[in-house]
């Protein structure tokens, strides 16, 4: 069974700048999540999909930070303009239903220079 | 709201000794409990769950751990360390069958050494 694919694993930028991060959750998996993991600390959530709907985007800074699920399976997650404390690595998870424990991806290692 | 505490954030043993990470959570209502392992530049790794049942959940790389609601917490134990286990240990609750995300501790960085 393929694992949560992501991509890319490293991305440096500069701050003002945008970037995408892309997710390819397990086949099957309806949940979808993103979280933000800055060094040295625990993975916060970004935003929880249900399918395509948004089940939890309360922590998303919605004046910089966007994501989308299109047809109910990839995700991708944008930010537009960086700043420097958005470095940090990006992990989607996915899993069957919400709750019972996900399983994550590699990440996206992003520095804003 | 629900939160967690990870009691260490550094624990250093010796191979081959037994250690033992702590966890304790806050939540108004039923929860589940998830330890993740994550190795350098690598995602995290489920160990074990709790969603129900025996309060004693055997996981992955004979590591387990103990539910215990009266004191809200929910330790990771294992009886002998080896080299490989060194990693970040994350505790993780979800409010059980409502479905919402799991919440984090900050983890804590098990150190073994020979």
């Amino acid at each position: 069974e393929a694992g949560v694919a992501q991509s890319p694993r490293y991305k440096i930028i500069e701050k003002r700048q945008s970037v995408a991060f892309w997710c390819n959750p397990i086949s099957g998996h309806a949940t979808l999540y993103w979280y933000q993991q800055i060094l040295g600390q625990g993975p916060k959530l970004l935003i929880q999909f249900q399918n395509n709907g948004v089940v939890d985007d309360s922590q998303l800074p919605k004046d910089r930070f966007s994501a989308e699920r299109l047809k109910g399976v990839d995700s991708t997650l944008k930010i537009q303009p960086a700043k420097l404390e958005d470095s940090a690595v990006y992990l989607c998870a996915s899993s069957l239903r919400g709750g019972v424990g996900a399983f994550f991806g590699q990440g996206t290692r992003l520095t804003v220079v | 709201a629900q939160s967690v505490t990870q009691l260490d954030s550094q624990v250093p043993v010796f191979e081959e000794a037994p250690v033992e990470l702590r966890c304790n959570y806050s939540s108004s209502v039923s929860v589940y409990l998830f330890w993740y392992v994550q190795y350098p530049n690598q995602g995290l790794q489920l160990l074990l769950k709790y969603l129900s049942g025996s309060t004693l959940v055997k996981g992955i790389n004979g590591f387990e751990a103990e539910f215990n609601k009266s004191q809200t917490s929910f330790h990771l134990r294992k009886p002998s360390v080896h080299i490989s286990d060194t990693a970040e240990y994350f505790c993780a609750v979800s409010e059980g069958q409502a479905g919402t995300a799991l919440i984090f501790g900050k983890g804590t960085t098990l150190s073994v050494s020979s």
